[in-house]
């Protein structure tokens, strides 16, 4: 299976909002909602803040929400702050027990 | 709390094996499946496979299919991934990571570096 397509990039002011996108296709994002989201800080393992497309782990600010339509999945940070500055990546259910990752957006706070 | 400690750092030559171990503690190791993901330097999330901690059954990426294998000691709570005939593309660091549902990891290692090199 193919990875997951997200934006090498996004950035925001403090305070704004930024919304990243991950497309993958009828086989996994848009045939499941499994897809989840991970924030990744330099040199630190990945975090879960997003799954099953729009549930938070307990702890995870609600500024973090995610969406999905079709074969397009979201996650939109509001109120952006300088700790958000990270790298994200989406993963989807490719079916069969299989998991796909996305390429991973780096998210500047400006 | 719960954690995962993985095994430190490891440097091989072109052709050999590695394994990693990932040593669960602060919950039932048998109740959640361990997934194995890895990073190469300036790179994406690589998802590698995992393993039913219960009954050890596992599924592999169909990209690393007879180079990695996949197994666990209940007794000692503790996943291992091992990779075969290593080449430098290898070079990455490799996660465990608890396998929660719903195709979701909730707890990760803080990764184990391996090194490829002649």
């Amino acid at each position: 299976q193919s990875a997951l397509t997200q934006p090498p990039s996004a950035s925001g002011s403090p305070g704004q909002s930024v919304t990243i996108s991950c497309t993958g296709t009828s086989s996994d994002v848009g045939a499941y909602n499994y897809v989840s989201w991970y924030q990744q800080h330099p040199g630190k393992a990945p975090k879960l803040m997003i799954y099953e497309v729009i549930k938070r782990p307990s702890g995870v600010p609600d500024r973090f929400s995610g969406s999905k339509s079709g074969n397009t999945a979201s996650l939109t940070v509001s109120g952006l702050q300088a700790e958000d500055e990270a790298d994200y990546y989406c993963s989807s259910y490719a079916g069969r027990d299989n998991l796909v990752f996305g390429g991973g957006t780096k998210v500047t706070v400006l | 709390q719960v954690q995962l400690v993985q095994s430190g750092a490891e440097v091989k030559r072109p052709g050999a094996s590695v394994k990693v171990s990932c040593k669960a503690s602060g919950y039932t190791f048998t109740s959640y499946a361990m997934h194995w993901v890895r990073q190469a330097p300036g790179q994406s999330l690589e998802w590698m496979g995992w393993i039913n901690t219960a009954d050890g059954n596992t599924k592999r990426s169909q990209q690393f299919q007879g180079r990695v294998t996949l197994t666990r000691d209940t007794s000692a709570t503790t996943a291992y991934m091992e990779l075969s005939s290593l080449r430098s593309e290898d070079t990455a660091v490799y996660y465990c990571a608890r396998y929660r549902g719903s195709y979701q990891m909730d707890v990760w290692g803080k990764g184990t570096t391996v090194t490829v090199s002649s």
